[in-house]
This record gives C-alpha cells, structure tokens and sequence, in this order.
C-alpha cells in the first residue's frame, strides 16, 4: 500500500475555476501535511503547511485534513495559467521526522 | 530572498566513478537534506543531517552514500561508486525547524546526475 496517493491527473480545470487536488494517505499516525507545487524541471516549493483537522486558508489556496479519514486536501480558488504545475502532497510519518511525498497530481489551467 | 544552492546543475559520469554534489544551505538554518527525483517518479528521502551528524537516513541510503559538512556553509553528498540507477535529480533542502515542522523545507534547483 502506498503510503502518500495521488491521483497522477492531469486536472484539467479552465481559467476562474476551482481546483481541488486530493491526497489519502495509510500512516494514520502521521503529524504533519504539507503541500508543495513543483513547476516542470523545477524544484518543489512549499506552499501550505497544515497540522490540524479543519480548514486553513492563504489567500487563493485553503487546505483541509481530515485525520479520521486519513485524507487532505488542496483548493485552489480563481485558478491562473501559471498554477499549471505538479502538487505534490507529503507528510511528516510516525517512521520518523522526514517528509513522504506522494507522487503529485498535474494541474493544467486553460485559458 | 535567501536560497539553497546546489553545483553542479548537471553532471554526467561513469559509472562506477565517484561524484560529490555539492549545497550550499540557507545560512541559518540547522537541518539539512538530500532528496532525489528520478525522472518521472515522486521524490525521495535520502538522509537529514543535523548538529553535524546524520539523523535519519532511507533504504537508499547505502553504504555507497555518505554526506559531509565540511565547513561552516557547504553540505555535499558523495556517491562512491555510480551505478545506472542513480542516475537522478538530486535535491539539497534545508529548514530551521525540526520535530513535527520538518516538512517547512526550502529546496535548491537540483543537481541532475547522469549515469553512463
């Protein structure tokens, strides 16, 4: 069983819109959840950290865990061409203080 | 802004010759990391490095790999012997925090490795 799943995409969604990016994961022990995005050839960049059950919100981008169903989410509002990107979901593990990445799901905006 | 640094962009060697990947960490901060990223594939925890020694360290992490902090700024990655399969992007991260905010990292570009 993995331990970070993604859906691989590509999540098509147009210019304005909602995207919603999913993440489960099997370690119901982990602490920590973080999302990155990870433009092609690029390295990956964090840009929500979230560590409680609930919603937290940075400006377009809110993330949401639900620890009881081992599940955590990303939403991206008013969504822009330059948010076509890989995000990558990880997460801090009860095997030890390093991230576990998932294998991150292909946003693509259309204009 | 601060960053992590990372020489060489790229590198091609043969395998079985040893390669030093070198980073440079934001100035400040106390836990270092190595990750990879095979082309195509989700990206993988090497080893953490703190107070000068390693703390954690993957299944990947063999006796092939070793990281050193040789100074006050640079943290490199040395890798004995290539072999085909490590052949990757290789990521430095580093952070100021650990424990459970051990996933607040900033990554460098990456070093691309190229195993012929």
């Amino acid at each position: 069983q993995k331990e970070v799943e993604q859906n691989s995409g590509p999540l098509s969604v147009p210019e304005g819109a909602i995207a919603s990016l999913n993440c489960t994961y099997s370690d119901r022990g982990s602490q920590s959840f973080f999302w990155y995005r990870q433009y092609s050839g690029k390295s990956p960049e964090l840009i929500m950290f979230i560590y409680s059950n609930g919603d937290k919100e940075d400006g377009r981008f809110t993330a949401q865990l639900n620890k009881a169903s081992q599940y955590v989410s990303l939403l991206i509002r008013d969504s822009q061409p330059s948010d076509s990107a890989t995000y990558l979901c990880a997460l801090v593990g009860n095997a030890g203080n390093m991230l576990t990445f998932g294998g991150g799901t292909r946003l693509m905006v259309k204009p | 802004e601060p960053e992590v640094t990372q020489t060489p962009s790229h590198q091609v060697t043969q395998m079985g010759q040893e390669v030093i990947l070198r980073c440079v960490p934001i100035s400040n901060h106390l836990y270092f990391y190595w990750y990879r990223q095979i082309l195509g594939q989700k990206v993988e925890f090497l080893v953490s490095f703190y107070n000068n020694e390693i703390s954690e360290k993957s299944e990947i992490f063999d006796d092939q790999f070793s990281v050193e902090r040789p100074d006050g700024s640079n943290f490199t990655l040395k890798i004995r012997s290539t072999k085909l399969e490590d052949s990757a992007m290789y990521f430095c991260a580093s952070s100021d925090r650990g424990g459970t905010n051990t996933g607040e990292l900033f990554f460098g570009e990456g070093s691309r490795l190229t195993v012929l």
